[in-house]
């Protein structure tokens, strides 16, 4: 049980373009799911956190404008990279949280290059 | 505010060795403590989550760690360290009780297997 998918595992862009990155809960309902960024060799940083049916909360730093984030039903949740530039490129990484736990159960990653 | 510190960036243990990897946490209340581990390019794994039902959680693989208050550690242990041990470890707590709650990881410690 509790398992997260996220698609594609893999994406390159380039420079410009927006790409789109879906992050699904497959057997619970996540009322809550939150996308992390992960550069290399170094530990998750928070981006936003997202409750189904209500606007993002973005941590400091974190421009909501580039970093879309859409969470419309239970098992979706989507981060969209808009207008990426090389320093976009970076491990994305959702969790999802269902309904009365502070347990994320996190996804496999998408390693977006921005060339 | 919480925080966690893992003491050891690096640690590299012989195969069917013990295995042990530190971790030290600052929180204002009882705290939700895990442990993740990341294979190479792979997202988070959940080893072991503790609530305050028992200091002694046992996780996957063999892994379990102790909740010791008084030291405000939570260390990693595992009797026999095996080649497919070899990732990234998180200590993550959360930061405050119940779906509220965000999660604040550490930096991580590599864990090397050899033969």
């Amino acid at each position: 049980g509790a398992v997260v998918s996220q698609h594609p595992s893999w994406v390159i862009c380039k420079s410009g373009t927006s790409v789109k990155i879906e992050c699904r809960s497959l057997d619970f309902q996540a009322t809550t799911m939150f996308w992390y960024r992960q550069f290399p060799k170094q530990s998750l940083m928070l981006m936003a956190t997202s409750n189904e049916g209500s606007k993002a909360t973005y941590e400091q730093g974190v421009e909501k404008d580039k970093f879309l984030i859409n969470h419309a039903s239970l098992t979706l949740s989507t981060l969209t990279v808009t207008s990426a530039h090389p320093e976009d490129s970076s491990f994305y990484i959702c969790s999802a949280r269902g309904g009365g736990t502070d347990t994320q159960y996190f996804g496999p990653g998408t390693r977006l290059t921005v060339l | 505010a919480q925080s966690v510190t893992q003491l050891d960036s690096h640690v590299s243990v012989s195969e069917g060795t013990p295995v042990l990897l530190r971790c030290n946490y600052s929180s204002s209340y009882s705290p939700s403590l895990f442990w993740y581990v990341q294979h190479p390019n792979k997202g988070l794994q959940l080893l072991l989550k503790y609530t305050s039902a028992a200091t002694l959680v046992k996780g996957i693989n063999g892994f379990e760690a102790e909740f010791k208050k008084s030291e405000t550690s939570f260390h990693l242990t595992k009797p026999s360290a095996h080649m497919s041990d070899a990732a990234e470890y998180f200590c993550v707590v959360s930061d405050s009780p119940g779906t509220a709650s965000k999660l604040t990881f550490g930096t991580g410690t590599r864990l090397q297997v050899t033969l």
